[in-house]
């Protein structure tokens, strides 16, 4: 079974621009999550995702977005990219009901966001 | 709000010593707690997790984590250390309903020969 797969796995843009990740769930699974990566910061949980239904959201600002399709793949976007957006994000996607008592979560390589 | 503290960013240990890894929980209701790994230019890799039950948990790769609600602790332990530990380890807390995970900042762990 293919694991979680994100694309583009590195990607540099410049402030002011913006951008959208992608993430390519499991086969099977249908909450998807995000995160950001920082030195700084650690990790972060930007939002979840599922069946198509924002489940969770973490404290970023309203740049930051993201959607899910029907075939579970999801999709983020950063509006007006700051030097500070920066990061690593990871995705990571869990069957069934998609709850951490009883799902695990399957985490991707990450896309690498440099901005300029 | 939850949080999660990792005591120690930077952990060194010779192969074939114990390893342990300081976590310590901040959480209004029951959490779930987990431990992840990551490898350089890799995800996150899930160790182990507590929800309910045993509080001694054994995970992956020969590691463990007891979950002691008196300390709010859930350290992670490995009798012997290998070389192929060597990696980033996150603990980090979930009040279910989904996964909002709230992570700890990690500690990296140096194994020594």
């Amino acid at each position: 079974k293919a694991g979680v797969t994100q694309t583009p796995r590195y990607l540099i843009k410049t402030r002011g621009q913006q951008v959208t990740l992608s993430c390519s769930p499991i086969s099977g699974h249908r909450s998807v999550s995000w995160y950001q990566q920082t030195p700084g910061q650690g990790l972060q949980f930007l939002f979840e995702y599922f069946s198509e239904t924002q489940r969770n959201k973490g404290n970023f600002p309203g740049r930051f977005s993201g959607r899910q399709f029907s075939n579970s793949r999801s999709e983020m976007n950063v509006s007006t990219l700051e030097l500070g957006d920066s990061a690593l994000y990871l995705c990571a996607s869990s069957s069934g009901g998609g709850d951490s008592y009883t799902d695990t979560q399957y985490f991707g390589p990450g896309t690498r966001l440099t901005v300029l | 709000a939850q949080s999660v503290t990792q005591l120690g960013s930077h952990v060194s240990v010779s192969e074939g010593a114990l390893v342990l890894l300081r976590c310590n929980y901040s959480s209004s209701v029951p959490p779930y707690l987990f431990w992840y790994v990551q490898y350089p230019n890799q995800g996150l890799q899930l160790l182990l997790k507590y929800t309910t039950g045993a509080t001694l948990v054994k995970g992956i790769n020969g590691f463990e984590a007891e979950f002691k609600k008196s300390e709010t602790s859930f350290h992670l332990t490995k009798p012997s250390a290998h070389m192929s530990d060597a990696a980033e380890y996150f603990c980090a807390v979930s009040e279910g309903g989904g996964f909002k995970t709230i992570f700890g900042a990690g500690t990296r762990l140096f194994v020594k020969a």
